[in-house]
């Protein structure tokens, strides 16, 4: 069956400008995470949804940086006022429940900002 | 001082080796342990899983765990060169994951 996918894949935009980073998990999965892989480094948490609510929020690091699950499926990773500082690699991954260990993570979007 | 502290290499093995990847940790509140595989520009990808101390194997991977330690290893037997990847070792506690920086692993034919 389809894996996690994302999109856009690569994704260049100017300092200042806002972004949207989409994830498409697996279809049943309830469970769905936002990453932030810098180069050299693992994957950071950010957020966690459980359906259609951010059950943990506590890894985005400001103000600038929202999630959006509104129908338990898709998620949207919100960027505003972007700086070079937010160039990584955004990772999604879903699971079938919280509470089960097996992530299933999708190729991510690499974010440049110039 | 990072939640979870893992050495970055490179590692370069000979085809057939046994390879150790290891990784220590500060928070006992950890209760998840994992082990990921990263192929270049790829999202990473679940090997194994503990929730123990002690050693759960899988084919020629074998996961072990010392909670006393706070240090967990993976070994890779009878390395392939398609085992080249880098491999993360991630912990577990509430909803959050925690991720080591990775291991880069080169298994030469």
């Amino acid at each position: 069956g389809a894996g996690v996918s994302q999109t856009p894949s690569n994704k260049v935009t100017e300092k200042g400008k806002y972004v949207e980073l989409r994830c498409d998990p697996i279809s049943g999965h309830t469970a769905l995470y936002w990453y932030r892989q810098s180069l050299g480094q693992g994957p950071e948490f950010l957020i966690y949804f459980q359906g259609t609510g951010a059950a943990d929020d506590s890894g985005l690091p400001n103000d600038r940086f929202f999630a959006v699950r509104p129908e338990g499926s898709v998620s949207t990773l919100k960027i505003q006022r972007t700086e070079r500082g937010d160039s990584a690699v955004y990772l999604c991954a879903s699971s079938l429940g919280g509470g089960v260990e097996t992530q299933y993570f999708g190729p991510g979007t690499r974010l440049l900002v110039l | 001082q990072k939640e979870v502290e893992q050495d970055p290499g490179p590692l370069s093995v000979p085809e057939g080796a046994i390879v150790s990847l290891n990784c220590t940790y500060s928070n006992s509140a950890f209760q998840y342990f994992m082990w990921y595989r990263q192929y270049s520009r790829k999202g990473p990808e679940l090997l194994m899983y503990t929730y123990s101390s002690g050693n759960k194997e899988d084919g020629r991977f074998t996961a072990q765990v010392d909670k006393s330690s706070k240090y967990i290893s993976l070994f890779i037997r009878d390395s392939q060169p398609s085992d080249s990847a880098t491999y993360l070792c991630a912990m577990r506690t509430g909803n959050q994951f925690y991720f080591g920086t990775g291991t880069s692993l080169t298994v030469i034919p």
